[in-house]
């Protein structure tokens, strides 16, 4: 079984500044697996990122992902004050895993 | 318009059966593989089950195995989860999900409000 780290647990950063999050597989993973996700309180998770770099429909250009093999990074370019919320990197093969997700705070 | 909406939360005993059920719209239900994935107060995600487009191949986490029964009516666009023998550690918020596939790969694109489930006496 796959199991995802994410790191770090929380991340302190101002608007306007580059979050950096990344996401580990304890074993090489098909990068078109790979998935990210952004939940903030009290709301489902919407998808960011599928198969590790392409960005879903809607989602803004300052999100980028990037990665194969067992590291993975979601890049958020320059924080907006909606991109506070918690992050989750999904592995999408049986069973499906989640790392445990990346807070991003107001600092 | 594209959606799931979850329905069936609520509160039962330990040892006791709750149904939830989603209703999907806006897209071919039977073209895709469904999941439920729930969410602890304060935790983060974890997959629940899964069953492929054609509701013939069910797939469980080991958490829940033997326990909770996963269907779907692929007519009606409905998905199902059967839970029994409920403990405290299953109460969740309970989200459905739809598959970017039909089997058992693929990642997340469409995710219900959730429902939620308290197992206490």
């Amino acid at each position: 079984e796959i199991v995802l780290t994410q790191s770090p647990g929380t991340l302190s950063l101002s608007p306007g500044e580059r979050a950096t999050l990344s996401c580990r597989a304890s074993q090489s993973v098909t990068s078109s697996y790979l998935a990210w996700y952004q939940q903030k309180p009290g709301q489902a998770p919407r998808l960011l990122i599928y198969g590790a770099s392409s960005r879903a429909t809607g989602i803004p250009d300052r999100f980028s992902g990037s990665g194969s093999g067992t590291d993975f990074t979601l890049t958020i370019s320059r924080l907006e004050p909606e991109d506070f919320a918690v992050y989750y990197c999904l592995y999408g093969s049986l069973p499906r895993t989640f790392g445990q997700g990346t807070k991003v705070e107001i600092k | 318009e594209v959606q799931l909406v979850e329905s069936g939360g609520g509160l039962v005993q330990p040892g006791g059966s709750l149904r939830l059920s989603c209703a999907a719209s806006g897209f071919t239900f039977s073209s895709y593989a469904m999941s439920w994935v729930r969410q602890a107060p304060g935790e983060g995600l974890q997959w629940v089950s899964g069953i492929n487009s054609g509701g013939d191949r069910p797939f469980y986490a080991d958490s829940v195995k033997g326990r909770f029964s996963i269907s779907r009516d692929n007519p009606k666009n409905t998905l199902n989860l059967q839970m029994d023998s409920l403990r405290a550690e299953d109460t969740a918020v309970y989200y459905c999900a739809k598959s970017s596939s039909y089997g058992d790969r693929g990642y997340f694109d469409l995710w219900g409000r959730g429902t939620l489930v308290t197992v206490s006496s």
